[in-house]
Parts: C-alpha cells; sequence; structure tokens
C-alpha cells in the first residue's frame, strides 16, 4: 500500500547551523508534498509544500527539494532558532482522491 | 472564521463505552479528514470524505465510523471504545480544488480509554 518513510525520528542541531529531514514515498502518482510543523501540545500547521512539476521550493530560512525519480523529498531549515523546535511532518498525496499519507515525524530539537 | 473547531477537548471513557467527536468548518471547504496521532507513529488517517455526501476508509479504518452530516460538518463515532484507542485525534479539512490543497487542522481532541 501507500507509505512514507521519514527520516530521522529526532536530530539536535545546534542553533545557526542547517537541519535536513527525509522522506521518500512509494506511490509514483503522488503529486503533492506539504510538510507540517507542529508544536508541543499544538495542532499541525503547514510551513512548505512542492508540487511534482517543481524540483525546489524556498520560503526564507526554509527549502524543500523534490527528486521525482528516486521518489524522495526533504525539508532545509537554514540558520536554525530557537523557536524552529518542534515536530516536523512531510506528507504526500495524489491528486484526485485528496487522500494524504504522511511520515511518522522528525523531532528537531534547536540547541542555543 | 473560526477555521476548523472540535469538541470534545478531552475525554475519558471506559472500555465499551459509545461516543462521537464532532468536527466542524467554516472555510465552505469541500473535503475532510479524521487522523489519530499516536506517540512515534505520526499522522494516520482514519476516514475522510472528499466530498459531501462520500466517505472513504483510510489507513486505520477499524473500530471507527464516520458521518459527513453536511458540508461543513463530519462526525466520528466510536461505537465499544477499547484502550487501543486512546489517541489524540485531529480533523482536518481542505478546500479541495487542484490549486490549493493545504489542509487546515482543528485543535485536537484528546481520548483516553480506561
Amino acid at each position: 500500500g501507500e507509505n512514507v518513510e521519514q527520516h530521522p525520528s529526532t536530530l539536535s542541531v545546534q542553533e545557526g547551523d542547517s537541519a535536513v529531514i527525509k522522506c521518500t514515498y512509494s506511490d509514483s502518482a503522488s503529486n503533492y508534498f506539504p510538510w507540517y510543523k507542529q508544536e508541543l501540545g499544538k495542532r499541525p500547521q503547514l510551513i512548505i509544500d512542492i508540487r511534482s512539476n517543481v524540483g525546489e521550493k524556498k520560503d526564507q530560512r526554509i527549502a524543500v527539494t523534490l527528486n521525482k525519480t528516486a521518489k524522495h523529498f526533504s525539508l532545509h531549515i537554514t540558520e536554525t532558532q530557537p523557536e524552529d523546535s518542534a515536530v516536523y511532518f512531510c506528507a504526500a498525496s495524489k491528486g484526485g482522491t485528496y487522500k494524504y499519507i504522511f511520515g511518522t515525524g522528525t523531532r528537531l530539537k534547536v540547541l542555543a | 472564521n473560526a477555521g476548523v473547531t472540535q469538541t470534545p477537548k478531552f475525554q475519558v471513557l471506559k472500555t465499551g463505552q459509545s461516543m462521537t467527536l464532532q468536527c466542524a468548518q467554516d472555510m465552505n471547504h469541500n473535503s475532510m479528514y479524521w487522523y489519530r496521532q499516536d506517540p512515534g507513529m505520526g499522522l494516520r488517517l482514519i476516514y475522510y470524505s472528499a466530498s459531501e455526501g462520500t466517505t472513504d476508509k483510510g489507513e486505520v479504518p477499524n473500530g471507527y465510523n464516520v458521518s459527513r452530516l453536511n458540508k461543513r460538518e463530519f462526525s466520528l463515532r466510536l461505537e465499544s471504545a477499547a484502550p487501543s484507542q486512546t489517541s489524540v485525534y485531529f480533523c482536518a479539512s481542505i478546500l479541495g480544488q487542484a490549486t490549493n490543497n493545504e489542509q487546515f487542522f482543528g485543535p485536537g481532541t484528546r481520548l483516553t480509554v480506561l
């Protein structure tokens, strides 16, 4: 069945360093890949997304890259700050079904 | 706009009891979703409704039923609660059009089954 694998499960970085989280999806028909940030006790919120017709997208300190051939996509956060500490989820969906499959999450800790 | 709202925020049930989790959105979204979130398991899709009048199973539908009452409301029912259903439940919605797929989540319901 459809599956999204996410690595690593935990990641600690020093403030100011970069963080990279990777996801691999199984359904080659997936065409939309969002990333969500979830702070402790809060709801997940969209931080960036990418569609299958684009290889890279940037928004200030965050960027997402997509490799359709390898079926993987990555979240890059540069110049990390303590407020970036949270759990990050990737997801994949296939147009027409609007069904989303989420990765298992990465707990990012930014150490001051 | 309230966005996506869920009731209740917290609930404790005994094994075998039933309850319904309520979700409503005021964004005129077409598609609605129910997820459960367990530690280390991410968000797992229980059921979804691509449009009013339709519902489909997700990854973990067993033990749950849903009703898309109207365009605004999507409820999740546990007929006979089990300890394995202890979790945080999130409702979500999307506009459903091809160019806008952002999911908006509700605040969650923390359910404990004893």
